[in-house]
C-alpha cells in the first residue's frame, strides 16, 4: 500500500521567510501526489498536484513542490511566507482508482 | 473544480440519537463520493467510498451498520450516524472524485458533537 510521511507536525517561520514543508512517499508505482491546505473548521483546498508531467509543480498562493523520485520526496515550498499562510497542510498520495491517503499534516505558524 | 457543499455545518445531538449529514456536488455529476472523519489535530481518515446506485465500500474497522451511506443520485450522498455516542464526535468531510483529473474536491465539513 502507498503511504505518505510528513516530517514535522508543526513548523514556525517568520513572515517573509522561506516555507519548507516536507513530504516523503512510499509507492511501488508512479504516484499521483497532492498538497492540500486546511483552514480552521473548513474542508481541504487543493494547493497543487503532481501527475507525472513536470517535476516542478506550481500551485496557488505562490506555493510550489518538486517531485524527486530518487529521494521519494514531494516537499512544498514558498519563497516568502505571509500571515495568511498559517494553516494545516496535508500531503496525499493517490492509490488505485481514486482513493487518497493523507499524511498526518503539518501545522504552519507564521510570526511577525 | 467541482463545488461541494455539506449540510449541516455543525450539529449537536444527544447520545443515542441519529444524525444525517448531506453532501452535495453542486456542479458535477459524481458517481463516486468519499466520506472522511477527522479527529482534532489529526489527519483525515477515509471511512467509506459512496457509489451512486450501489452499496458503499467501507474501510476496515468502520461499522457499516453504524455509519449508513446512501448515494441515491449523482449529486447527493448522505451519511447517517446511527445511535451516536460521544466518541463519534468528530469533523466529517466529504469529497467528490474529479473524473479524469485525479484529484478530489472537498466539502467544507460538518462538525458533529454528541453530548
Amino acid at each position: 500500500a502507498q503511504s505518505v510521511t510528513q516530517l514535522g507536525s508543526h513548523v514556525s517561520v517568520s513572515e517573509g521567510a522561506l516555507v519548507l514543508l516536507r513530504c516523503n512517499y512510499s509507492s511501488s508505482v508512479p504516484p499521483y501526489l497532492f498538497w492540500y491546505v486546511q483552514y480552521p473548521n473548513q474542508g481541504l483546498q487543493l494547493l497543487l498536484k503532481y501527475t507525472s508531467a513536470a517535476t516542478l509543480v506550481k500551485g496557488i498562493n505562490g506555493f510550489e513542490a518538486e517531485f524527486k523520485k530518487s529521494e521519494t520526496s514531494f516537499h512544498l515550498t514558498k519563497p516568502s511566507a505571509h500571515m495568511s499562510d498559517a494553516a494545516e497542510y496535508f500531503c496525499a498520495v493517490k492509490e488505485s482508482a481514486s482513493k487518497l491517503t493523507f499524511g498526518t499534516g503539518t501545522r504552519l505558524q507564521v510570526t511577525l | 473544480g467541482a463545488v461541494v457543499s455539506q449540510h449541516p455545518s455543525r450539529v449537536i445531538c444527544k447520545s443515542g440519537t441519529s444524525v444525517k449529514i448531506e453532501c452535495r456536488s453542486l456542479d458535477f455529476q459524481a458517481t463516486t463520493m468519499f466520506w472522511y472523519r477527522q479527529f482534532p489535530k489529526q489527519s483525515l481518515m477515509l471511512m467509506a467510498t459512496s457509489n451512486e446506485g450501489s452499496k458503499a465500500t467501507y474501510e476496515q474497522g468502520v461499522e457499516k451498520d453504524k455509519f449508513l451511506i446512501n448515494h441515491a443520485s449523482l449529486t447527493l450522498s448522505t451519511l447517517t450516524v446511527t445511535s451516536a455516542h460521544p466518541e463519534d464526535s468528530s469533523f466529517y468531510i466529504c469529497s467528490v472524485g474529479g473524473g479524469g483529473t485525479n484529484e478530489q474536491f472537498f466539502g467544507p465539513g460538518t462538525r458533529l458533537t454528541v453530548l
